[in-house]
């Protein structure tokens, strides 16, 4: 059980938008540590795809967005793509822990 | 072009020993931190230890303290995991992965992933 909660699955059709959780506590994302966002296609290795809470590196499409409030953080999908279909990782550090990174426990995305 | 290769990876018995090697490239290795990231079989991502640039830091998710250690030599420009007392839970994919020096207030992303290398543990 990881220390940040992200539902298991989501799901949405061509050009719709939906949205990830990720929910933590008060020693971590609560705690004012910023979120940061991981696309990982099938096969492939994860991908940088939100760092900062809500900033995009280069090359990710504006239809991606993340942000944060209080104990959680969300990532929004609009215009869905086919190729959108993945899985998504929330990542954030956690006071608590001996360890101070943590990542959430994914999201499977199918585009229907 | 940044990239990451790791090798090492193959089959051990419970209780053997392994190392990996993530071999760097078109980047200053000697500036940034570096991960290991595991994720066994269908299952999500674990951050499994980290090292600062200099080796000064470093941390381990408890899951691995004691048994894994991490090293780099920035001469060769590659990071290591050296794994003992392996377990069949450590069966994973193991990625090395830079730190993102985004300049936030907290720890920073990963912003480069090697492809992986499968550890499988297994009598």
């Amino acid at each position: 059980q990881s220390v940040l909660t992200q539902p298991p699955s989501v799901s949405g059709a061509p050009g719709q938008r939906v949205t990830i959780s990720c929910t933590g506590s008060s020693s971590n994302i609560g705690a004012g540590y910023d979120v940061h966002w991981y696309q990982q296609l099938p096969g492939t290795a994860p991908k940088l795809l939100i760092y900062g809470n809500s900033n995009r590196p280069s090359g990710v499409p504006d239809r991606f967005s993340g942000s944060k409030s209080g104990t959680s953080a969300s990532l929004a999908i609009t215009g869905l793509q086919a190729e959108d279909e993945a899985d998504y990782y929330c990542q954030s550090y956690d006071s608590s822990l001996s360890g101070p990174w943590v990542f959430g426990g994914g999201t499977k995305l199918t585009v229907l | 072009e940044v990239q990451l290769v790791e090798s090492g990876g193959g089959l051990v018995k419970p209780g053997g020993s392994l190392r990996l090697s993530c071999a760097a490239s078109g980047f200053t290795f000697s500036s940034y931190s570096m991960n290991w990231v595991r994720q066994a079989p269908g299952k999500g991502l674990e951050w499994v230890s980290s090292i600062s640039s200099s080796s000064s830091y470093i941390y381990y998710a408890d899951s691995v303290k004691g048994r894994f250690t991490i090293s780099r030599d920035n001469a060769k420009n590659s990071l290591y995991l050296q794994m003992n007392s392996l377990r069949a839970e450590d069966t994973a994919v193991y990625y090395c992965a830079r730190d993102d020096d985004y300049g936030g207030n907290s720890p920073p992303p990963f912003d480069y992933w090697g492809q992986g290398t499968l550890v499988t543990v297994s009598s």
